[in-house]
């Protein structure tokens, strides 16, 4: 299985600033990464695709970035609707696998 | 506008059998352009994909859950289900159904809490 390896695992940002989230593949996933946020009781949403694909009506603030081992999420000007949990994803082989989750707070 | 519902029993008891359904509205489970999965996450924890099936049945599983796993699909009723045998604690999560692009699950359903306990 391919593992994935998010950092950090808490983030504490306010909002205006920009933040950046890692991810780390165990071996090559070419760009098949997608990342995901969560809220509390709700389920995941698809924000980025393909590395640095923008699902449709996910804010342009949101963007990716990487290929083979090492991605990048950003968001350039945090918003208060943005404080959730970050999940990224491979899907360049099965199992699907899913980093461990980055938790984005209020600072 | 597709939905994904889940549904089945929110308890099961240790060894038995976890069977949840996913009905879909909105679209046909019979599109060429898709498959639909599984995908569970422990409560306060990350998330595990399950399996994924096409409309044809083929069906793909996570090797870490393939001896217990069984995801099929009804055409007929827009449908697809989950069968998880032996169940322990450790099979206490939320259970999303979604539909997949190709390997991606880009639209989930809003999740069903399923606890083993006796």
């Amino acid at each position: 299985d391919i593992q994935m390896t998010q950092s950090p695992s808490t983030l504490s940002a306010s909002v205006g600033d920009r933040v950046t989230i890692t991810c780390r593949a165990s071996q090559s996933i070419s760009s098949w990464l997608a990342w995901y946020q969560q809220k509390p009781g709700k389920a995941p949403k698809l924000l980025i695709y393909k590395a640095s694909s923008l699902e449709s009506g996910v804010p342009s603030r949101f963007s990716g970035s990487g290929s083979g081992t090492e991605f990048t999420l950003t968001i350039s000007s945090l918003q208060p609707d943005d404080f959730a949990t970050y999940y990224c994803q491979q899907y360049n082989s099965y199992p699907i696998t899913f980093g461990q989750g980055t938790r984005l707070e209020i600072k | 506008q597709l939905q994904l519902q889940e549904s089945g029993p929110g308890l099961v008891k240790p060894s038995e059998t976890l069977s949840l359904t996913c009905t879909v509205s909105g679209g046909s489970i019979s599109s060429s352009s898709y498959y639909w999965g599984w995908i569970r996450q422990p409560p306060g924890k990350g998330l595990e994909w399950i399996g994924s099936i096409y409309y044809s049945g083929s069906t793909y599983y996570n090797p870490s859950l393939k001896s217990r796993v069984t995801i099929s699909v009804d055409t007929s009723k827009n449908q697809f289900s989950l069968k998880l045998s032996s169940v322990t604690a450790a099979d206490t999560a939320v259970y999303y159904c979604a539909r997949h692009r190709g390997y991606l699950p880009h639209y989930w359903g809003q999740g069903t809490l399923v606890t083993v306990s006796s």
